[in-house]
C-alpha cells in the first residue's frame, strides 16, 4: 500500500528554536497534503492544505508566519514551526492524497511529537 | 452550517459487537470515512460511504444514510487491541475532511 513518511517521529527543542517536519510520500505521488495537530485526547485539527507548487491554504486561526508549509515537489511537503513556544507541544500529522484518487483515502503519516521546553 | 458528532466514549466486552454512531450535518457531501487511532499513532483507514447501505470488511462494516445525515461503524468479534479511537469525517463539497472529535472505545476482558 502506499506509505507516506514523517519525520522526525520526536523532537525536542528550546523554546525561540525553529523545527521543521519532513513529510514524504514514498512511493506515490502526492498533489496535495495536509497538515493537522492533535492535543492530547483531542480530534484532529486540520491546520492547512498543501498544494504542490503553490501556497499552502491555513485554515482559520492558524498563523502562516509561525507554522510555515513548503509543498516543493510531488511527494515531499515540510512543516517549519517558527520560534516555538511551549504551548506549541503537540502531536503534528501530515496526510497525502494520491495523485489521481478516486476513493478518498488520505495515507497518514507516522506523526512527529514536538515538545517546546 | 457544518457540523458532526459522535459518543465521547463506549466501553464494551471482549468477543462482543459494538456499533459507532456519528451523525452529521452539511449541504454538500462527497463521502463519510471512519478511521482507527491507537493513542500515540496517526489515524489508519477502515472505511469510505459515498452511496447508502453497509459496506462490510472483516469484523468491521459501515453504513451510510445520506437522507438522515448517519453512519455507523460495526465491529464484531471484538478483541484487545481494538481499543483506541475511532473518528468519522465526511468530505464537504470542497473536499475538505470535517472530523469529528473520536469516539475512545475501552475494552474490558
Amino acid at each position: 500500500g502506499a506509505v507516506v513518511s514523517q519525520h522526525p517521529s520526536w523532537v525536542i527543542c528550546k523554546s525561540g528554536t525553529s523545527v521543521k517536519i519532513e513529510c514524504r510520500s514514498l512511493d506515490f505521488q502526492a498533489t496535495t497534503m495536509f497538515w493537522y495537530r492533535q492535543f492530547p485526547k483531542q480530534s484532529l485539527m486540520l491546520m492547512a492544505t498543501s498544494n504542490e507548487g503553490s501556497k499552502a491554504t491555513y485554515e482559520q486561526g492558524v498563523e502562516k508566519d509561525k507554522f510555515l508549509i513548503n509543498h516543493a515537489s510531488l511527494t515531499l511537503s515540510t512543516l517549519t514551526v517558527t520560534s516555538a513556544h511551549p504551548e506549541d507541544s503537540s502531536f503534528y500529522i501530515c496526510s497525502a492524497r494520491m495523485a489521481g484518487w478516486d476513493t478518498g483515502e488520505l495515507f497518514f503519516g507516522e506523526g512527529s511529537r514536538l515538545t517546546v521546553l | 452550517g457544518q457540523n458532526i458528532d459522535q459518543p465521547t466514549e463506549m466501553t464494551a466486552t471482549e468477543g462482543a459487537i459494538v456499533q459507532i454512531n456519528c451523525t452529521y450535518q452539511t449541504s454538500g457531501f462527497n463521502g463519510l470515512f471512519w478511521y482507527q487511532q491507537h493513542a500515540g499513532e496517526a489515524p489508519t483507514f477502515l472505511s469510505y460511504n459515498v452511496l447508502d447501505g453497509l459496506e462490510e470488511k472483516g469484523r468491521f462494516s459501515s453504513f451510510l444514510s445520506r437522507s438522515k445525515g448517519y453512519s455507523y461503524l460495526l465491529l464484531k468479534e471484538l478483541q484487545m487491541k481494538d481499543s483506541a479511537s475511532y473518528l468519522c469525517a465526511f468530505m464537504d463539497s470542497n473536499y475538505q475532511l470535517i472530523w469529528g472529535a473520536g469516539t475512545k472505545l475501552i475494552i474490558k476482558p
